[in-house]
């Protein structure tokens, strides 16, 4: 049982290049997200999923898209990577129930130049 | 809408002493609470949860209890460790809401 599993940890990429990040869970959970934490910020949510098949923006959608590609897998794409979102992005999952819990990803370090 | 408020950091303590890290909350239901960890170069873990009014949490020594008329849930820790070291996040979710909201975290810094 991995748990949120999340590839590349690290990605230096130039000002215009553009990226996929993937995201998978074996938990069988609903609900996964995206979240970027900066210094001085802490998390922001970026995208999440509810449930397979729907997707909805958080507090700072602009410049990311994301896939729910099937219930284990949501992926987070940057079309054209600005140094503005150089970050850690973390995936997390939860189960629909009431207590929402989440589940954290390692996080991939993500340097724009 | 929702809020956490957590105190600022870093807290940094001696190995062996008394943990409190103050946590408030604003929320229009009966939210449950989070404690999360994040240890350096990692993803946030959960350390410990309540989900009604009076609830008191625990794990690894860390506690937090529920307090509905002060909107609170403060984590303590009667002796904390070097390995203690980490960032804290209060936070909450309500039911039919699938979006948890977080506190800005609080680093603990414990020196041997």
């Amino acid at each position: 049982n991995a748990g949120v599993t999340q590839t590349p940890k690290f990605q230096v990429l130039k000002t215009g290049q553009s990226m996929t990040l993937q995201c998978a869970q074996d938990m069988n959970h609903n609900s996964m997200y995206w979240y970027r934490q900066d210094p001085g910020m802490g998390l922001r949510l970026i995208y999440y999923s509810a449930s397979e098949g729907t997707t909805d923006k958080g507090e700072v959608p602009n410049g990311y898209n994301v896939s729910r590609l099937n219930k284990r897998e949501f992926s987070l794409r940057l079309e054209s990577a600005a140094p503005s979102q150089t970050s850690v992005y973390f995936c997390a999952s939860s189960e629909s129930s009431v207590t929402y819990e989440q589940y954290f990803g390692p996080g991939t370090r993500l340097t724009v130049t | 809408g929702d809020s956490v408020t957590q105190m600022e950091g870093p807290v940094t303590l001696s190995e062996e002493a008394f943990l409190t890290i103050n946590c408030t909350y604003t929320a229009t239901g009966y939210p449950s609470l989070f404690w999360y960890v994040q240890y350096p170069g990692e993803g946030l873990q959960l350390l410990l949860k309540a989900t009604k009014a009076d609830d008191k949490g625990s794990n690894k020594g860390f506690e937090a209890t529920y307090r509905k008329e002060t909107t609170s849930f403060h984590l303590e820790k009667g002796s904390v460790q070097v390995s203690d070291s980490a960032v804290y996040f209060c936070a909450l979710s309500e039911g039919g809401s699938y979006i948890p909201t977080f506190g800005r975290g609080t680093s603990l810094i414990v020196h041997p």
